[in-house]
């Protein structure tokens, strides 16, 4: 089955930095890419997706980037504010969703 | 539209009980999945239903079991209640199960 590894498992960034967060999969039928955010105690809600036939998408201050050929996807939160701080998960579909280990990102005021 | 919503929100039971939680998906969703978090595990798949018929199943003990109703609405299962089965529960509900998945609040199980 599919496999989804992430990293860091935890970052810690000042306001205003960049973060990044990294995933690689397994499977390279898996065609649908979504991240989810879920702040403590709350449901995981999407944030981003990318399907395989597209390089990068953005939204606002986030963006996604999928490599099929080395089979990983990254997440890339520009001007970190307070708010973003929160576990974030990437997931891979193939047929079902994959979720990645999270990343707890703590943004430091 | 109302959100998806899961019954009860809390449960405690006591090993070799069984438990039964509900999932409303959003109105006009024929797809619902359910999913295991746990501190170690992360979130983990269980299975999904799609028109009333399993499509997917997650590598759980035949303990976990599942059902959806012709109204989308879906229950899951769990016998003999263990320990580990400590976790909060997570469904999800999307139009056709291969797009965005929205997520209810879960419903925390504590087995004792």
């Amino acid at each position: 089955g599919e496999n989804v590894e992430q990293h860091p498992s935890t970052l810690s960034v000042q306001e205003g930095d960049s973060a990044v967060i990294k995933c690689t999969y397994s499977d390279s039928a898996s065609n649908y890419f979504p991240w989810y955010k879920q702040e403590l105690g709350k449901r995981p809600q999407l944030i981003i997706d990318i399907r395989s036939n597209v390089g990068e998408k953005k939204d606002q201050r986030i963006a996604v980037t999928l490599n099929k050929t080395a089979k990983h996807f990254s997440l890339h939160i520009t001007e970190t504010q307070p708010e973003d701080s929160a576990v974030y998960f990437c997931a891979a579909q193939r047929p079902m969703l994959t979720f990645g280990g999270g990343t707890r990102l703590m943004v430091k005021p | 539209k109302a959100g998806v919503t899961q019954t009860p929100r809390y449960l405690i039971k006591t090993r070799g009980q069984q438990v039964t939680l509900s999932c409303s998906p959003i109105s006009g969703h024929r797809s619902v999945s359910w999913y295991q978090q746990t501190p170690g595990q992360g979130l983990q798949f269980l299975f999904e239903y799609f028109s009333e018929t399993q499509r997917n199943k997650g590598n759980f003990p035949g303990r976990f079991s599942g059902r959806q109703f012709s109204n989308s609405r879906s229950e899951m299962n769990v016998s003999t209640l263990e320990l580990g089965d400590s976790a909060l529960y997570l469904c999800a509900s999307s139009l056709t199960g291969y797009n965005e998945q929205f997520f209810g609040p879960g419903t925390r199980l504590t087995v004792l």
